[in-house]
Formats: C-alpha cells, sequence, structure tokens
C-alpha cells in the first residue's frame, strides 16, 4: 500500500526566504505525483504535476523535483511571499487514477 | 471553465437525516472523484467513476454511503442515514487523460 509522507509539518519562514518542501513516498512505482496548495477553509488547487517520465516541472517562483528511485519529490519555492501562506499537499498517483495524499506541510510566510 | 462545482457548500443536519452532496465535474473531464477531508485522516479517496461508471468504491465507509453519476455532467454522493462521525469536507475532483486532478470547493458538513 502506497504511503506519501511530508516533512515537516508546519514550518515558518520571513518574506523573502528561499524554502524547500520535502514528499516521500514507499512504492517507487507511480504514474504521477501532483503537488496541491489549500488555503484555509477551501478547496486545493492544482500547482504543478509531474509525470513519471520527468525530473522536473516549474510554474513561475515554482520548482517540483522527482526522483521516483529514491521515491521522493521536493518543493521549492523561491523568494516566498505572505501569499504563498497555506497547506502545501503532495499526492501520487499509483496508476489506478486516485490519488494518496500527504498530510501536508503548513507554511507560514511572516512579512 | 466555471472549474468543479459543489453544492451545497455547506450543509448542517441532525443524525439519521438523509444528506445529498452534489458535483459538477469540469466539462471534457471523463473522471469524477470523491474525496473525503478530515482532522484525523486527512484527504481519502471514496470513489471514483470513469465515463460515468464506477471504477473503484472501496473507499467507501459503509452501505450508508452510496454514489452515482447519471450524465457526465453530474453526480451525487448520498449518506442515508447520516451520524455525526461523517461530519466532514467532502470534495469532488475531475480530470482527464493525464489525471491532473482539479478539485471543488468543497461541501463541510456537520451532524449533529
Amino acid at each position: 500500500k502506497q504511503e506519501v509522507t511530508q516533512i515537516p509539518a508546519a514550518l515558518s519562514v520571513p518574506e523573502g526566504e528561499n524554502l524547500v518542501l520535502n514528499c516521500s513516498f514507499t512504492d517507487s512505482a507511480i504514474y504521477n505525483l501532483q503537488w496541491f496548495r489549500q488555503d484555509p477553509g477551501k478547496g486545493l488547487t492544482s500547482l504543478l504535476l509531474i509525470q513519471s517520465s520527468q525530473r522536473e516541472q516549474t510554474s513561475g517562483r515554482l520548482n517540483a523535483s522527482l526522483d521516483k528511485s529514491s521515491g521522493r519529490s521536493t518543493l521549492y519555492i523561491a523568494a516566498s511571499q505572505p501569499g504563498d501562506s497555506a497547506t502545501y499537499l503532495c499526492a501520487v498517483d499509483t496508476g489506478r487514477r486516485a490519488l494518496t495524499f500527504g498530510s501536508g506541510t503548513r507554511l507560514q510566510v511572516q512579512p | 471553465d466555471a472549474g468543479v462545482i459543489q453544492s451545497p457548500r455547506h450543509e448542517v443536519t441532525e443524525m439519521g437525516q438523509e444528506v445529498t452532496l452534489r458535483c459538477k465535474p469540469i466539462s471534457g473531464h471523463d473522471y469524477l472523484f470523491w474525496y473525503r477531508q478530515t482532522m484525523m485522516r486527512g484527504l481519502e479517496l471514496l470513489i471514483y467513476f470513469n465515463n460515468n461508471v464506477p471504477i473503484d468504491d472501496s473507499g467507501m465507509p459503509e452501505d450508508r454511503f452510496s454514489a452515482k453519476m447519471p450524465n457526465a455532467s453530474f453526480s451525487t454522493l448520498k449518506i442515508q442515514p447520516s451520524e455525526p462521525r461523517d461530519s466532514a469536507v467532502y470534495f469532488c475532483a475531475s480530470s482527464a487523460e493525464k489525471n491532473e486532478q482539479y478539485f471543488g470547493p468543497g461541501t463541510r458538513l456537520t451532524v449533529t
């Protein structure tokens, strides 16, 4: 059974700092990996999708990498802003379409 | 596109009542998913459909839960009878070929 772990559970940084969020998964046979953002009381917003054949994806200040062999993905946020404060969720598709989610990293960017 | 639409956004009901949650997926998406989010268990898949056909319902907690997708633009999740432990946020999501899933705003269900 696929298990997804996100470390740290919470992170507080000053505005402008570059930061890395980590995601690990137990079964390397994945179809894709997706990073989401969730604001309090809101739904999930898709940030980046990395397919199993890809090593990274970039969108603006966000860069996500994937290392299937080690079962790891990282989300890099450059020049963090207070508006980046949210919970970031990593989710893995093992090929059966349904996503297995990590428990998230709660990010607070201090102005 | 309006994105995934869910209704109602909030539902408060008494134990034993029937609850129906509704979802309209993104047009053209052929997969539809129902997830539940709680503090204790995080996000969990309940059921998903492909081309209106249920594919995997192994996450449905028990017979009190049922889901239907009568056409490509509408799905319902029904709980009958509802119990306090069903209190959670229920999300609907849809996807197409690459399975990049797009989530609705969720329905916050409170069963008293």
